[in-house]
This record gives C-alpha cells, structure tokens and sequence, in this order.
C-alpha cells in the first residue's frame, strides 16, 4: 500500500528565508502528485500539480519537484512571507486514489 | 479555476439526530467526489469516493450505514451523517475532481459538533 511521508512535521523559518518541504512515497506508480496547503478549519487549497511525467512545476514563489524513481517530491517556498505560513500537505493520485502525506505545519515569523 | 460549495459550513446537533452536508462544483461537473474527515492535528482521511450515478466506495473502517453518501448529479454529493454522536465530531471536507487532469477542488469543510 501506497505510504506517504512528508517531512518536518514542523519548521518554523524567520520571514524572507527560503526553504523546501520534503515529501516521500513508497510506490514509485503514481499518476500524479500534489501539493495542499491547507489553512486551520479550513478546506485544502491546491498550490501545484505535477504529472507522473512530469518533473517539476512552478507557480510564483513556489517551486515543486518530482522523481518518481526515488519516490520523492520536494516544495521549495522562496523569500517566505507571514502570510505562508500554514500546513501543505502532498498527495499522490493513482486514478482514483489518493493518498495524503501527514503535513509540515510551517510558521513564518515576522 | 474551479470552485467547489460546501455547506453548511459549521453544524451543532443533538446526540442522535442526522445532519446532511452538501457539496457542490459551482463550474464543472465532478463524476467523481470526495468526502474526507479531519481531526486536529491529523491529517485528511478519506472516507469515502462517491461516483455520480453509482453507490459510493467506503474506505475500509467507515461504516457505509452511518455515513450515507448520495451523489445524484454531477454537480451535487451528500453526505449525511446518521444518528451523530459526539465521537462523530470532526472536521469534514468534500473534493472534487477535474475528469481531465485529476486536480482536486476542494469545499471550504464542515464543522460538526454533537452534542
């Protein structure tokens, strides 16, 4: 069964670092990976999608990687703001499965 | 981008009475709906696919007679929570999925307290 780990559980950065956000799975069949972020009591929003043939995607600030072979994903944040902070969560999809990481909840400090 | 309703958007109830949370994709059509649950600090776990037109697919550990899960149009899922208790509260958040691309869309997530 697909085991999907994201670490820190936790990081809290000084405002304008940058940082990166690690997601790993077990089973390299995956049709496609994304990544959450998700604000507290609310809903998840979807910052970025990467195709299983894809290798990264971009989107502002934020950068996300993929290398199936190694079952890794990473979310590279540049120059954090306050307003980042919030827990981002990855998922990995094989049709219609979906399988969540646990999270890093991030906290940037003004 | 698409959006995706959800409502209500927090519910307090009695022990033992039903409460029904609707999802809706406002721009799109979703033949395929997810409901998750959510307690603190844990991540989502799904609960449930509901498939238009088909009986919905219980992950394994949920109870199928106590969250009934009706997805009649491609535009509306409704999961209906049955003789709530309080262990039953918990934060619920439906998604919905782009046929095309498998992008999720997510409802803004239901707050349910049981008293």
């Amino acid at each position: 069964k697909q085991e999907v780990t994201q670490i820190p559980a936790a990081l809290s950065v000084p405002e304008g670092e940058n940082l990166v956000l690690n997601c790993s799975f077990t089973d390299s069949a995956i049709y496609n990976l994304q990544w959450f972020r998700q604000d507290p009591g609310k809903g998840l929003t979807s910052l970025l999608l990467i195709q299983s043939s894809q290798r990264e995607q971009t989107s502002g600030r934020l950068n996300a990687s993929l290398d199936k072979s190694s079952g890794r994903s990473t979310l590279y944040i540049a120059a954090s703001q306050p307003g980042d902070s919030a827990t981002y969560l990855c998922a990995v999809t094989a049709g219609n499965q979906f399988y969540f990481g646990t999270g890093t909840s991030l906290t940037v400090i003004p | 981008g698409a959006v995706v309703s959800q409502h209500p958007s927090w519910v307090i109830c009695k022990s033992g009475t039903s409460v029904k949370i609707e999802c809706r994709s406002l721009d799109f059509q979703a033949t395929t709906m997810f409901w998750y649950r959510q307690f603190p600090k844990q991540s989502l776990m799904l609960m449930a696919t509901s498939n238009e037109g088909s009986k919905a697919t219980y992950e394994q550990g949920v109870e199928k007679d106590k969250f009934l899960i009706n997805h009649a149009s491609l535009t509306l899922s409704t999961l209906t929570v049955t003789s709530a208790h309080p262990e039953d509260s918990s934060f619920y958040i439906c998604s919905a999925m782009v046929a095309s691309n498998e992008k999720l869309f997510f409802g803004s997530g239901t707050q349910l307290s049981v008293l």
